[in-house]
């Protein structure tokens, strides 16, 4: 089967910088995806990784590695604002979006 | 301007009840969406459909069905509603065939379903 692994929630403080794993084992690879939900909200686009290595855009950046399987979400200079669910999702063969849950990520002052 | 939006934005009805939202788009895209994304927060694909064809997630019970007037229309149908049902609908919209391989997929606003 598919599956998108991320861990459920995390804590970090305001300032500081978290990173978000997500780990995936889908039918084939076409790009991984970063999404921000705000609770109560639509998900938005973050970034976006089809080749290895990483992806800066501002005080976010994502990182791919395809033999691993694996990704990760930077967040640098949290803000409160960046309090919000972060899905990764992962296209597979088929060109279909394989979601993960999401992590929450709760700021603290 | 409102790239992807959808009506109601909360819905709540009876068990039994036939019901429908509606989604539009208008940036132009060719490939709409329909997620579902429960209380534990998975978003689950349930419909893709863009001019050519329409993939179903075979998980989706037949009591749902999209609907598309045109290009930038997508609605969903929902008979004889369940209490299962309830949850966020999220409609979405993407360009496959630009040559944009990222075909990002942007998100209307959402409608909260609750079935009493």
């Amino acid at each position: 089967g598919q599956n998108i692994d991320q861990p459920t929630e995390m804590t970090a403080t305001e300032g500081a910088i978290v990173q978000i794993n997500c780990t995936y084992q889908t039918s084939g690879f076409n790009g991984l995806f970063w999404y921000q939900q705000h609770a109560g909200e639509a998900p938005t686009f973050l970034s976006y990784n089809v080749l290895d290595g990483l992806e800066e855009k501002g005080r976010f950046s994502s990182f791919l590695s395809r033999s691993k399987g694996y990704s990760y979400l930077l967040l640098k200079e949290l803000q409160m604002k960046d309090s919000a669910s972060y899905l990764c999702a992962v296209r597979d063969s088929n060109y279909q979006l394989i979601w993960g849950a999401g992590t929450k990520l709760i700021i603290k002052p | 301007d409102t790239a992807v939006s959808q009506t109601p934005k909360y819905l709540v009805t009876q068990m039994g009840n036939d019901k429908s939202i509606k989604c539009e788009q208008n940036l132009g895209h060719d490939t709409m969406y329909w997620y579902k994304q429960d209380s534990k927060k998975f978003l689950k694909i349930m419909f893709s459909y863009n001019n050519k064809e329409l993939i179903i997630n075979e998980t989706v019970p037949n009591r749902f069905s999209p609907k598309s007037p045109d290009k930038a229309h997508l609605n969903l149908h929902i008979n004889s509603l369940e209490l299962g049902d309830s949850a966020v609908y999220f409609c979405a919209s993407s360009q496959r065939a630009s040559g944009d391989d990222q075909e990002t997929q942007y998100f209307g606003p959402g409608t909260r379903l609750l079935v009493l």
